[in-house]
């Protein structure tokens, strides 16, 4: 079956850093591929995605490669801000009804 | 933009008791899902409808029922209600033109204690 492996955290790091969070699947076929972020008591939204190999997602900052001969999808950021504290799940779908199977998150702190 | 709309957003239950969770998809969404998260934990699929059918179902309890309605809202019915169903319930919305493959876009979620 499908499944995806997220570094786990929690990951502290100061403002202006760079951040890294390794992402790797398993998969039959060919997934999706994408990152939501939650926030402290909010729901999941969708971060970046991309749907086949060597895209590149990338959205306020954040940038993530589809990559298929190391079947990882890492998440950067060149300099972190507080605001960017949350949790960030990476999360693939292969079905044709387009079920999501997600990472188990990981949790990103940033200090002043 | 509109965005999925679920209801209530926090509900309290106490054990044996039933539960009803609504979902309003993002308009001209005809697909809805619904993901169980319980604390500390990654989402779970719970089960999902396309065209008012379900289209799929993942590790949702025989407790528990569904179902899309002709305007595309969807309720999730909880029966019987256990500690262990204590979670933060979300609904996902996503056109289903790319055969799965579209962005499924959530709502704020429920979170429902059972005591």
């Amino acid at each position: 079956g499908n499944s995806v492996t997220q570094m786990e955290g929690p990951v502290t790091l100061s403002e202006e850093a760079f951040l890294t969070i390794n992402c790797t699947y398993t998969a039959t076929g060919y997934p999706s591929l994408f990152w939501y972020v939650q926030y402290p008591g909010e729901g999941l939204q969708l971060l970046l995605k991309a749907t086949k190999a060597d895209d590149k997602g990338s959205n306020k900052g954040f940038e993530a490669t589809y990559r298929k001969e190391t079947t990882s999808f890492h998440l950067e950021k060149g300099s972190v801000q507080v605001s960017d504290s949350a949790v960030y799940f990476c999360a693939l779908t292969t079905d044709s009804w387009g079920k999501l199977q997600f990472g188990a998150g990981t949790q990103v702190v940033v200090t002043p | 933009a509109a965005g999925v709309i679920q209801s209530p957003r926090h509900l309290i239950k106490e054990k044996r008791e039933t539960a009803t969770l609504k979902c309003y998809p993002i308009p001209r969404h005809d697909t809805v899902y619904w993901y169980q998260q319980g604390p500390g934990q990654d989402p779970q699929f719970l089960i999902s409808f396309y065209e008012k059918m379900q289209s799929d179902k993942g590790s949702i309890p025989d407790r528990f029922s569904a179902q899309q309605f002709s305007d595309y809202h969807s309720e999730l019915n909880m029966s019987s209600l256990e500690l262990g169903d204590s979670a933060l319930y979300f609904c996902a919305s996503s056109s289903g033109l790319a055969g799965g493959k579209e962005t499924q876009y959530f709502g704020p979620g429920t979170r429902l204690l059972v005591l």
